[in-house]
Formats: C-alpha cells, structure tokens, sequence
C-alpha cells in the first residue's frame, strides 16, 4: 500500500504478556517514529529511527519496551510483561529523507491490557 | 527537554466563527508542524514552519511562527465542521539543529457547532 501500515489494529492481552506490535512504513522513508497516545493524552514520544544510525530510544518508559527495524524498513515494537498502564493506541510514523517533520501516520494499534 | 504547550485544551464554535489555538515551546524552536488528527483517521500533516515570522496557509488554515517568542499560532477562518478534530503542534526535540525525537504538545480538541 502507499501509506504506513501497522498491525494487528487492535489487540487484546493479559497483565503479564508480552506483545509484539509491527510497523511497514512507506517504502523509501529512512526515518520511522514509535508514539504511543494515552486516553486524553498527547503523543509521547518512544523511540525514532533515521537510516543505519543507532536509534534513539530515549522515550522508552521502561525496559521492558524495546524496538528493532530490520533491513531499514519494518519495525517492531515489543512490549514483555505488559501492565494495564501500557494500555494505548500505538502510533508508527516515517517521513522521507531531507523531510524531517513531516511525518505519515498509521491509523495505530489499540493495546488493551487486561 | 522540550516541552510544547498547546492552548487552549479545547475550543467549541459555532460554525463560520474565528478561532485561534497556540503552541508555545520551552524552548528555542528549530521548526514547528502542526498536525490534524480526526477519529479513527490518524494524524494528517498540515503544515510544516521554519523560519521566523513565516507564514502559511492551507485552505482556510493559517499558521504563523514567532521565534522570539518561542510561539506559533494557528488561525482557522469561516470554520466548517469538516475542521472538527484535534489539532497538534511538533517541533524537534532536541537542543539545537534537527535532532529528529519530534515531539509534540497534548493537542487542542476542536469542535464546530453547525
């Protein structure tokens, strides 16, 4: 497709599991962003990806948030022990080279933990 | 870190009105976008502001940036209900230059009353 997609849209855990969330940005774009929105909440920032750089994971809330993007294009997002705080719609975003800022969004993952 | 604030939280008008909604940034700003995001749509770029004093517009849609005071504005003209949605501000997140981390402010929910 010609936009970013994410899966699966919707997912459903118990307090303890761990969650795989997958991220195919727009084919071309070096640069893949990882939010997460909370109910009433902005958009807090997770980890960001530019080209082969090393990522920069300063937003992750806890350790037991990790990130990996392979061959420079999917991305996925892991969450292991979730808690029922992880429960929030997950946002994947990539721009292109030189376009830093203008971001594409996927229509997100809503994580529900139980 | 940057932090942006965002005002007002939320704004209700009656259709063909005015308004405005502000980002005002902690810091010093490198660039700033503004993004619309509608339910169950995902975020949608609006705009993207570089330098001081630039302006543009997007259908009805203006935006400003005012580097002294760390601040832009957003003004919408003869609102439609198709404006409806929440409007976010980003600006990169780091010290100095593009650093990438866009981070963004919590948003100004609007609504238009027909």
């Amino acid at each position: 497709g010609a936009g970013v997609s994410q899966s699966p849209s919707n997912k459903v855990t118990e307090k303890g599991k761990d969650v795989e969330l997958r991220c195919d940005p727009i084919s071309g774009h070096t640069a893949l962003y990882w939010y997460r929105q909370s109910l009433g909440q902005g958009l807090e920032f997770l980890i960001y990806f530019q080209g082969n750089s090393a990522p920069d994971k300063s937003g992750l809330p806890s350790d037991r948030f990790s990130a990996e993007r392979t061959g420079g294009s999917v991305s996925t997002l892991t969450i292991q022990r979730t808690q029922q705080e992880d429960s929030a719609v997950y946002l994947c975003a990539s721009s292109g080279q030189g376009n830093i800022g203008k971001l594409f969004f996927g229509s997100g993952t809503q994580l529900s933990v139980l | 870190s940057q932090e942006l604030e965002q005002s007002p939280q939320s704004l209700i008008v009656q259709e063909g009105k005015n308004l405005t909604i502000n980002c005002t940034s902690s810091k010093t700003l490198y660039g700033l976008y503004w993004y619309k995001q509608k339910y169950g749509e995902g975020l949608i770029f609006l705009m993207m502001l570089q330098k001081g004093g630039e302006e543009k517009s997007h259908e009805k849609i203006t935006a400003k940036l005012d580097e002294k005071k760390q601040q832009s504005s957003l003004h919408i003209t003869a609102s439609q209900p198709s404006h409806a949605g929440i409007y976010l501000c980003g600006a990169d997140g780091g010290y100095g230059g593009s650093q990438g981390n866009l981070i963004f402010g919590k948003g100004t929910k609007l609504s238009v009353k027909p």
